[in-house]
Formats: structure tokens, sequence, C-alpha cells
């Protein structure tokens, strides 16, 4: 089944704890991105990949690393969370039209 | 930053009313998506209307486009109760991959 898994599905850490929220995806797609999800601000765009290891900033990349070793992989770092960063989290592959997203990560930063 | 902003911010109706809910946008676009989200679950793809189009239909979904008003609206017919999600609209300025969303129009279907 063409899909996109994201880990941990939840998530509650405290501030400054590094934390990893793993994507995979399995139809090839050479697009990947991720997004947070905010009450009344929709979906922003927190970093995406063209390729393997070509990455590029969102519009929110402040406190999140990414890297992409791998074509189907593409991990989301917080390396020092900060309870701003407390968000829904998808990950999302693309065609290069329509973006298939995974079911989520929510997570809490106390 | 935001492109696209959807109105209304939430509607409610009763089954079997149809459902209509707009996008407008600031910059020329290749194409316009719509997606649904049930509550906290990932989005899903309705549909896709490319900025040479001026209408689409998928099963009860019907998709306008006006480039000339920057608008989309997204109408469901005949509603459903399992239609109640979450509908946001995306828009690519540049290529596919850069889109950008709106907050979304939540929509209640009463049964």
């Amino acid at each position: 089944e063409a899909q996109v898994t994201q880990n941990p599905r939840y998530l509650i850490t405290v501030t400054g704890k590094k934390l990893t929220v793993t994507c995979s995806q399995n139809m090839n797609h050479e697009y990947m991105s991720w997004y947070r999800q905010d009450p009344g601000l929709g979906l922003r765009q927190i970093y995406y990949s063209m390729n393997v290891e070509v990455t590029d900033k969102g519009d929110v990349p402040e406190g999140y690393k990414v890297s992409r070793k791998e074509k189907r992989n593409f991990p989301l770092i917080l390396e020092s969370p900060s309870p701003n960063q407390t968000s829904l989290y998808f990950c999302a592959s693309s065609t290069g039209e329509t973006q298939y997203f995974g079911p989520g990560t929510r997570l809490l930063v106390l | 930053s935001q492109q696209g902003e959807e109105d209304p911010q939430a509607l409610s109706i009763q089954e079997g009313e149809n459902a209509t809910m707009n996008c407008s946008y600031k910059t020329s676009i290749n194409n316009l998506q719509w997606y649904r989200q049930n509550s906290g679950r990932g989005l899903v793809h309705l549909i896709l209307i490319r900025s040479n189009e001026r209408e689409k239909h998928s099963g009860r979904l019907r998709v306008t486009l006006d480039t000339s008003k920057k608008s989309s609206s997204l109408l469901i017919t005949a509603s459903r109760a399992a239609d109640t999600a979450s509908y946001f609209c995306a828009t690519d300025a540049y290529n596919n991959n850069d889109m950008r969303f709106g907050a979304g129009t939540r929509l209640t279907v009463k049964p």
C-alpha cells in the first residue's frame, strides 16, 4: 500500500531534550516536506527536499533540522525543543503535483 | 506565508444540502488544489484544477477557478455526515513543490 508513515504519532517531551520524528514513504517520490499545523494558521512548511542530499528551508525553519540521506526517509530533528514548537506535524511526499500526507505527529513540549 | 484564504472559516449544514467553500489567493498560480482533513489526521488530496481550467468535477465535488479574481470555490453536493471535515485550498506560485495552504474551512454536516 502506498503510504507515508511517521513515528512517533504522539510525543510529550521537555524543553531542550533533542528529538527526532521519522518520516518514510514507499512511493519513490523525489520530493518530501515537513509542515506544522497550528490552530487558525493552517499548514506552514518547515523544510522541503527536492531529492537526496538536497534540502531547503520553508516558511518556518527556525529550531528545526532535516536530512535526506535516502530517498524514502526524511527525518525532522528538533535539537533543543521549546514550548512554541508544540504543534501537529505532518510529513508529505509528492509526485510533483499531488502531495501525500502522513498521519501526523502530535508534539507537546513542556 | 499563507497564500490561500478559505471562507467561511466554519460552515454547518444539514445532510443532503450543498456546501460551498471559497478560497482566495494573492499571486499568480500554476494550479490550485483542494484537500480534506478529518480531525487531527493527515490531509487527503481531493482535486486539482490548473490555471487554464475554469471548472472541474469529481463525483460530488465541483471546483471552479477564476484567475481574474484570484479565487476558487469547492462545491460538495448532496452532503453526507461523512463529509464532516476541514477543507483546505493549496496553491503553488512557482512550482508544484512550493505549496501554500490556507487556514481551512471547518464543515459540519448534521445527520
